[in-house]
């Protein structure tokens, strides 16, 4: 069964460094999302991106954060410089077009020390 | 804007227990509402999904009913077993092809022998 994966599984970085988080969707899946889930919290919309273009994002993600999909497969979301709160579990989710259901990968876990 | 709201845990049961975590919403239009489940270390799968008005979705031996004059999607099992032992999230997603999934806190879910 396709399932959607993510790299690495667990990132550890310095506040202030760049770090990019890589999401493989799943191959004929179009809308693209990112979500955090910050340790015993809920989990949080970050981006909705379709088109190459950005569709929705939250407050949280501010100009510190990017995605991008630099190929025919990868998704990426980027944070410029790393604050001690970014720490947190990142879910990137795909789905179909016209679809309802999204599928989760199993995360990133960031830190930031 | 749209909300969701689910019973405190953790919630502890003995095997073979009845089971229900509640969960309310708050949206405009028609929501579709879910339930996914993150087992230990892992991430998040969809358990069960209902797209309208007194849809019941079920997997796993799991059920809810969408049920839009009280707002709730309620989460029942009629005998938990201990690989039940999980966090439970309940989500709601408007229609549309990019739109989030906006969660509740979740509910961890201890069954004991």
């Amino acid at each position: 069964e396709p399932e959607v994966t993510q790299t690495p599984s667990h990132q550890v970085t310095q506040m202030g460094q760049e770090v990019i988080l890589r999401c493989v969707p799943i191959s004929n899946h179009l809308y693209f999302y990112w979500y955090r889930q910050i340790l015993g919290q809920k989990v949080e919309f970050l981006v909705s991106f379709y088109n190459n273009e950005i569709s929705e994002k939250s407050e949280i993600f501010d100009d510190q954060f990017s995605v991008e999909r630099p190929d025919g497969s990868n998704f990426t979301l980027k944070i410029r410089s790393t604050k001690l709160e970014d720490s947190a579990m990142y879910f990137c989710a795909s789905n179909v077009q016209g679809a309802d259901e999204q599928y989760f990968g199993p995360g990133t876990r960031l830190t930031v020390t | 804007g749209n909300s969701v709201t689910q019973m405190e845990g953790p919630v502890t049961l003995s095997e073979e227990a009845f089971l229900t975590i509640n969960c309310t919403y708050t949206a405009t239009g028609y929501p579709s509402l879910f339930w996914y489940v993150q087992y230990p270390g892992e991430g998040l799968q969809l358990l069960l999904k209902a797209t309208k008005a007194d849809d019941k979705g079920s997997n796993k031996g799991f059920e809810a009913t969408y049920r839009k004059e009280t707002t709730s999607f309620h989460l029942e099992k009629g005998s938990v077993q201990v690989s039940d032992s999980a966090v439970y999230f309940c989500a709601l997603r408007h229609t549309g092809t990019a739109s989030k999934l906006t969660f509740g806190t979740g509910t961890r879910l201890q069954v004991t022998l």
